[in-house]
C-alpha cells in the first residue's frame, strides 16, 4: 500500500514565476492538506481540500491556490512566487472523521532564487 | 487554537527511557492531545493521541495529568531512530481538522 507521495522532490524557480506541486494520497483517504515548513520551523498549515472543494484555509495569501482532483490528489499553485516562499511543500491526506490521522509525504523542496 | 509549550531541545542515552514534557494550560474540554515526530529529511508522522485517560501504543505512551493543563511523551526504550523533532499538538473535536504546530522539542538521542 503506497503512502503519500510528493513530486517533484525538488524545485528551482526564480521570482515572480509559478509553481505547482502535486500529491498523490494514502490509498482510501479522502482528505488532503497543505503545508509549508520553512527551514527550523514547525510546518504551517495552508489549506486542507474535502469533496473537491477547500474546506478551510490557514493565513496564506490568495497566491496560495490549490485544487482537489476526484481521485482525491491534489495540487498545490503558488503565483508570484517571493524570495520567502522557499520552503518544504508537505501534503498530508487522511479520512475525514473526528480523529483523522494525517499521513504525510516526504515534501517538495522549493527554492526560489 | 489552545497552545503548547515544549522544551527546545532534550537529549537521552539510548536504550533508556525519554519523558518529553508538554504544557497546554488553555486547553478546553473538546481538545485532543496529538503527538506527531519528524524525523530528519522526511514529513512528520503520527505517534499517539488521547482526551483523559492514558495511552499506549506500539510506538510510545502518552501520560496526560488530571487536569489536562500538561501531558508527557514517554519512549520506553530510546534507540538512534527516535532522534526527531517531537511536536505536542491540541486537535478540537470538528469536521475541518488541521493540524497547528509549534517548533517542538528536538530529542538527540546518545549512544
Amino acid at each position: 500500500d503506497a503512502g503519500v507521495t510528493q513530486s517533484p522532490t525538488h524545485l528551482i524557480k526564480t521570482r515572480g514565476q509559478q509553481v505547482t506541486l502535486r500529491c498523490s494520497p494514502k490509498s482510501g483517504h479522502d482528505t488532503v492538506s497543505w503545508y509549508q515548513q520553512a527551514l527550523g520551523q514547525g510546518p504551517q498549515f495552508i489549506f486542507q481540500y474535502y469533496e473537491e472543494e477547500e474546506r478551510q484555509r490557514g493565513n496564506f495569501p490568495d497566491r496560495f491556490s490549490g485544487h482537489q482532483f476526484p481521485n482525491y490528489s491534489s495540487e498545490l499553485n503558488v503565483n508570484a512566487l517571493l524570495l520567502g516562499d522557499s520552503a518544504l511543500y508537505l501534503c498530508a491526506s487522511s479520512l475525514v472523521g473526528p480523529i483523522d490521522t494525517q499521513y504525510f509525504g516526504p515534501g517538495t523542496r522549493l527554492t526560489v532564487l | 487554537d489552545a497552545k503548547t509549550t515544549q522544551p527546545n531541545s532534550m537529549e537521552s542515552n539510548e536504550e533508556e527511557p525519554v519523558h518529553l514534557p508538554c504544557n497546554h494550560s488553555t486547553i478546553s474540554g473538546t481538545d485532543y492531545i496529538h503527538w506527531y515526530r519528524q524525523l530528519p529529511s522526511q514529513g512528520p508522522e503520527y505517534v499517539i493521541h488521547g482526551l483523559t485517560s492514558n495511552v499506549n501504543n506500539r510506538m510510545a505512551s502518552l501520560a496526560i495529568a488530571e487536569d489536562r493543563k500538561s501531558s508527557t511523551l514517554i519512549l520506553h526504550r530510546a534507540t538512534l531512530r527516535d532522534a526527531a523533532v517531537y511536536y505536542c499538538i491540541l486537535r478540537e473535536y470538528s469536521g475541518a481538522n488541521n493540524l497547528f504546530f509549534g517548533t517542538g522539542t528536538r530529542l538527540t538521542v546518545i549512544p
